[in-house]
C-alpha cells in the first residue's frame, strides 16, 4: 500500500511553459485535492474532487487545471507557468469528501521552481 | 465561512519543557477541527482530530488538544517535549462545502 505518491519530486520550469504534476493514490478514496504551501501562508486548496469525473475549485484556482478520469489519479496542470507559482504542491486524499471529519493522506509534496 | 488562526510562527522549547501551540478557530458552522505535523522535507500526517464526541482530544506521540468553544479555541499541548517533535504544526477546519482551511503553521524547535 502505497498511499498518496507524486512525480516529480523537484521541477525547473521557465516562465510561460506548461507542465503536469502526478498525484495517484491506492487506497480507494473518493475524495482528493491539491494544495499550495508558501513560506508564511501555510497550504491554500487549489481544486479538489469529490469523485471521478466531479472536480471543483478551491481557494487558488487561477492558472491550474485538474481533470479527474479514474479514482486513483488526480492531475494538476499548469498551463502557462509563472514565477507567482513556484512553491512546494501537495496532493492528498480522504476516504470521502462528505465527512467533514475524514483524515486526509497527503503525499511527499512536489517542489516547483519558475524562472 | 471558517478560518483557522495560529498564534506565534515559530516556537521553541527546551526539551522536556511543556509544549503549547495555539489554534483559533472561526466557524459559522459547528467546527470540525484538527491538527497535522509536517517533518522536514515530508507531507503532512494527522496528529489529532475533534469531531464533537469529547473536547479534550488525544492523539499520536503523547499530544492531546483541547476543544473550548467559549475561546474558540484548539490548542495543542504536550506534556514532555522530546527532539523528535521539531517540526511544523498545522491547525485545520473543515468546511460544509468538502473543504479544509489550514493555518499558517508554527515551527517547533526543541532545544537539548
Amino acid at each position: 500500500n502505497a498511499g498518496v505518491t507524486q512525480t516529480p519530486k523537484f521541477q525547473v520550469l521557465k516562465t510561460g511553459q506548461s507542465m503536469t504534476l502526478q498525484c495517484a493514490q491506492d487506497m480507494n478514496h473518493e475524495y482528493m485535492s491539491w494544495y499550495r504551501q508558501d513560506p508564511g501562508m501555510g497550504l491554500r486548496l487549489i481544486h479538489y474532487s469529490v469523485g471521478a469525473g466531479i472536480t471543483d475549485q478551491g481557494e487558488v484556482p487561477n492558472g491550474y487545471n485538474v481533470s479527474r478520469s479514474t479514482t486513483e489519479d488526480f492531475p494538476l496542470r499548469l498551463l502557462s507557468a509563472a514565477p507567482s507559482q513556484t512553491s512546494v504542491y501537495f496532493c492528498a486524499s480522504s476516504y470521502s469528501g462528505a465527512v467533514r471529519t475524514d483524515t486526509q493522506y497527503f503525499g511527499p509534496g512536489t517542489r516547483l521552481t519558475v524562472l | 465561512a471558517q478560518s483557522v488562526t495560529q498564534l506565534g510562527s515559530h516556537v521553541s522549547v527546551s526539551e522536556g519543557a511543556l509544549v503549547l501551540l495555539r489554534c483559533n478557530y472561526s466557524s459559522s458552522v459547528p467546527p470540525y477541527l484538527f491538527w497535522y505535523v509536517q517533518y522536514p522535507n515530508q507531507g503532512l500526517q494527522l496528529l489529532l482530530k475533534y469531531t464533537s464526541a469529547a473536547t479534550l482530544v488525544k492523539g499520536i506521540n503523547g499530544f492531546e488538544a483541547e476543544f473550548k468553544k467559549s475561546e474558540t479555541s484548539f490548542h495543542l499541548t504536550k506534556p514532555s517535549a522530546h527532539m523528535s517533535d521539531a517540526a511544523e504544526y498545522f491547525c485545520a477546519v473543515s468546511s460544509t462545502g468538502n473543504q479544509f482551511y489550514f493555518g499558517t503553521g508554527t515551527s517547533l524547535t526543541v532545544i537539548p
